[in-house]
């Protein structure tokens, strides 16, 4: 069965350092996303990406962050100075179809970033 | 902000009982509501997508509810099993479609 997979799974940086998480979605999927969980709270929404180009992105998802989908596969998410409180579980997700409410999202195992 | 609550945070039951837990959101603009489970490490699962006003999903011993004139949603396991330990999360989206709310999640720990 088709799966979203990331890696790596663990990734331990320093502070202000560039970090670059990567995924590969399901291969006929056309909307990319990234959440995160900060440990002890929700999984929050941080961004989704369609046709080469952002559709919806939250507050958290300020100039630090950006993502790309830089060939046919991969879907990245690069932060680009890591603090303290970016340290967190971040989940991609696929789904297949155009923005509706009953689109099951695909989930990834996801990637724990360490930031010390 | 769509505030998605979970209850009970954490549930230990013994291997054979049956247990539920709650899902509950604004029941005002709804539009669906999924349910996933998450072992540790592995990737979350989805297991349900609920829209109408009383339905009722089923999946081998797992069911689920939707209440959405008073914004709940409940989860059944019959007959828990060891394999049936993990965190359930459920999740809504909102009026822009893309973005899911998610509650903080049930643990459950089924004791052989």
């Amino acid at each position: 069965e088709p799966e979203v997979t990331q890696t790596p799974s663990h990734q331990v940086t320093q502070m202000g350092q560039e970090v670059i998480l990567r995924c590969v979605p399901i291969s006929n999927h056309l909307y990319f996303y990234w959440y995160r969980q900060i440990l002890g709270q929700k999984v929050e929404f941080l961004v989704s990406f369609y046709n080469n180009e952002i559709s919806e992105k939250s507050e958290i998802f300020d100039d630090q962050f950006s993502v790309e989908r830089p060939d046919g596969s991969n879907f990245t998410l690069k932060i680009r100075s890591t603090k303290l409180e970016d340290s967190a579980m971040y989940f991609c997700a696929s789904s297949e179809q155009t923005r509706t409410f009953t689109d099951t999202q695909y989930f990834g195992p996801g990637t724990r970033l360490t930031v010390l | 902000i769509l505030n998605v609550e979970q209850s009970p945070q954490s549930l230990h039951v013994q291997e054979g009982d049956s247990t539920n837990f709650t899902c509950s959101f604004p029941s005002s603009n709804f539009y669906a509501l999924h349910w996933y489970r998450w072992e540790t490490a592995k990737s979350p699962e989805a297991l349900f997508v609920m829209t109408l006003n009383g339905d009722e999903k089923k999946k081998g011993r797992i069911s689920a509810t939707l209440n959405t004139k008073e914004g709940y949603s409940y989860l059944y396991i019959k007959g828990s099993q060891p394999e049936d330990s993990a965190t359930y999360l459920c999740a809504s989206p909102r009026n822009t479609g893309n973005q899911f709310y998610f509650g903080t999640g049930t643990s459950l720990t089924v004791i052989p």
